[in-house]
């Protein structure tokens, strides 16, 4: 089984900030890894698929880069509105979670 | 308006079922493959299972395989998860999600989310 794990486990960051969290697959995935945007009692909401690709609607100050085993995902400029956990997953395995908040 | 509802949670003692259904609208369900993701009480998120569109491939996370059986009816745009031989630690919101492009369960994304069904399991 693949295993994915994510890091850090939580940031705090200033309005306006860049933000990076990684995610290390435990064996090449080529390009087969996703991000979500959790909130607060809300389902996850997709943001990237296949390691870059933005989905539709979804703010261009997001992004993800990687393939094989290692994957970046950034947020450019960190808005009030993008405080939640932040998941990464490759099809049947989650990441442990990124919690952002504002410093 | 594309749209998962999942209903069929509930309190359950351990060693009982129950049966989780997810009804899908807005969009041509027989073209996906769908899955169950459950998210225990502040915890992170857990795959649970997947089917595809013809019912033709299954899998199941280690946690719940032999325990709990997916399944789907095209005709009703309606997925399902029976759960037997409840557990504590399967306490959790059960969402379903629709995979984004793929018909069959391979390395896809979950584009659409249900609201989620919470299931607690506790005598």
């Amino acid at each position: 089984d693949i295993q994915m794990t994510q890091s850090p486990s939580s940031l705090s960051a200033s309005v306006g900030d860049r933000v990076t969290i990684t995610c290390q697959a435990s064996q090449d995935i080529s390009k087969y890894l996703n991000w979500y945007q959790q909130k607060p009692g809300k389902a996850p909401k997709l943001l990237i698929y296949d390691a870059s690709k933005l989905e539709t609607g979804v703010p261009s100050r997001f992004s993800g880069s990687g393939s094989g085993t290692d994957f970046t995902f950034s947020i450019s400029s960190l808005q009030p509105e993008d405080i939640a956990t932040y998941y990464c997953q490759q099809y049947d395995s989650f990441g442990g979670g990124t919690k952002v908040e504002i410093k | 308006e594309v749209q998962l509802v999942e209903s069929g949670g509930g309190l359950v003692q351990p060693g009982r079922s129950l049966r989780l259904s997810c009804a899908a609208s807005g969009f041509t369900f027989d073209d996906y493959a769908m899955q169950w993701v459950r998210q225990a009480p502040g915890k992170g998120l857990e795959w649970v299972s997947g089917i595809s569109w013809n019912s033709g491939s299954i899998g199941y996370a280690d946690s719940v395989k032999g325990r709990f059986t997916i399944s789907r009816d095209n005709a009703k745009n309606s997925l399902y998860l029976q759960m037997n031989s409840l557990r504590a630690e399967d306490t959790a919101l059960y969402y379903c999600a629709k995979a984004r492009s793929r018909p069959v369960i391979v390395d896809d994304a979950f584009d659409i989310w249900g609201q989620g069904t919470m299931v607690t399991v506790s005598s």
